[in-house]
């Protein structure tokens, strides 16, 4: 069963512009984790996010996560061509076990 | 960096044939899992190992079976493909709690069963 689920399905954004990606959940969780996938290619891990995180950077990107809302989002700013992937969130599944759930991604194009 | 090496990016195979799909880590990782992805359903579990020669069920495994006979090798076998089984395979490895660390993956297998 899906455990995260993505939004929106798809973005399109010029370069330069910042992209933000959207992940909600459906039961609690110990980590959220964010990937990206060029086409065609394997996933590629971008950051983790404990449940006790409010926001965690990395390089360019922004990630927060609302426990509450069970929510989580990942920006990226000041977009580039290259960031142009399909991005995933993943959340541990449910009663801890130690395996992940994908959601469905979202695919973002950046246009130059 | 750590590694994980898919045996083939591309292959094509027959109705009822017996399929291995192999992947290598390089890096002593404990857990390796294989997903399958299809367009409109995600990343699916088929099957993940913690520990040598053992393995444990995911979503779907039905018509897969995996051996894991060294920590570095976790091999995926479609018993007697069927056209419903092709798709992108990809395996992965993670060391560690879940809580710490993320998924190594490989670049992929696209198995196109004909």
């Amino acid at each position: 069963s899906q455990q995260g689920e993505e939004d929106p399905q798809a973005l399109s954004i010029q370069e330069g512009e910042n992209a933000t990606m959207n992940c909600s959940y459906k039961t609690s969780i110990n980590n959220l984790q964010w990937y990206r996938q060029n086409s065609g290619r394997g996933l590629v891990h971008l950051i983790l996010i404990r449940s006790n995180e409010r926001e965690k950077h990395s390089g360019r990107l922004r990630v927060t996560l609302d426990t509450s809302k069970k929510s989580s989002s990942l920006l990226i700013t000041a977009s580039r061509a290259a960031d142009t992937a399909s991005y995933f969130c993943a959340t541990d599944a449910p009663q801890g076990a130690q395996k992940l759930v994908f959601g469905q991604g979202t695919r973002l194009t950046i246009n130059p | 960096d750590v590694k994980v090496t898919q045996s083939s990016r591309y292959l094509v195979k027959r109705t009822g044939e017996k399929v291995f799909l192999e992947c290598v880590q390089d890096m002593d990782h404990e857990n390796m899992f294989w997903y399958r992805q299809d367009p409109g359903l995600g990343l699916r579990l088929i099957y993940f190992s913690y520990d040598v020669k053992m393995k444990e069920k995911g979503d779907i495994p039905e018509g897969y079976s995996v051996s894991r006979e060294k920590k570095e090798r976790f091999s995926l076998i479609l018993e007697s493909a069927s056209t419903n089984q092709t798709s992108m395979y990809l395996c992965a490895s993670r060391t560690g709690a879940l809580t710490y660390y993320g998924y190594t993956f490989g670049s992929g297998t696209r198995l196109t069963v004909v």
